[in-house]
């Protein structure tokens, strides 16, 4: 079964600028992480942030979580064509399960 | 270089024909998995290994084999494959289960006929 939930679940913007995207889950969790993937190629991890912690950068993203609302949101700062892909939430819960969303689509175009 | 590997990348079989789904990595990891991805749906899991000889269901189980005789190898056995296993199939692993990343392979897309 699904945990996390992304939204929107299909995203089109202009290059430079910035796409977000969220993910609720149902359950308490340990951490939680965001993937990407291109057209059917093996997802790749982006960045994973703990319960304990509030936001997280990396390069160009950020990454927020409220664990009162068992939500997240993934920030793409000044897009890219290239930043076109799938991006998945997936959620590591309290017994050490992972579990993916649906994904997002994001289309970047130049 | 770390890396999961898969083969076959594509594969066309006919319902009820065995097939076996390989999967290997080489960062010594002891947890490793297998997910289908459905348009839709997102990943699933279908069966996971957090060590040699330690393997259990996952989510969506039902049709499916595995076997962990050694660390590095994760195959997928579909012992009577039917039209609703077709999917894209990915292999992960990762240091331990809850311990960070997972590393993917770059996926097998299996039809059933």
């Amino acid at each position: 079964s699904q945990q996390g939930e992304e939204d929107p679940q299909a995203l089109s913007i202009q290059e430079g600028e910035n796409a977000t995207m969220n993910c609720s889950y149902k359950t308490s969790i340990n951490n939680l992480q965001w993937y990407r993937q291109n057209s059917g190629r093996g997802l790749v991890h982006l960045i994973l942030i703990r319960s304990n912690e509030r936001e997280k950068h990396s390069g160009r993203l950020r990454v927020t979580l409220d664990t009162s609302k068992k939500s997240s949101s993934l920030l793409i700062t000044a897009s890219r064509a290239a930043d076109t892909a799938s991006y998945f939430c997936a959620t590591d819960d309290l017994n050490n399960d992972m579990r993916f969303g649906a994904g997002t689509r994001l289309t970047v175009k130049p | 270089e770390a890396q999961v590997t898969q083969n076959p990348r594509y594969l066309i079989t006919v319902t009820g024909k065995k097939l076996t789904v390989t999967c290997s990595q080489n960062m010594n990891h002891e947890y490793m998995s297998w997910y289908r991805q459905d348009p839709g749906l997102g990943l699933r899991q279908i069966y996971y290994s957090m060590n040699v000889e330690v393997t259990d269901k996952g989510d969506v189980p039902e049709g499916y084999k595995v076997s962990r005789k050694e660390k590095r190898n994760f195959p997928l056995i579909l012992e009577s494959p039917s039209p609703n296993q077709t999917s894209l199939y990915f292999c992960a692993s990762s240091p331990g289960q809850g311990l960070g990343p997972q590393y993917f392979g770059p996926g097998t897309r299996l039809l059933v006929l």
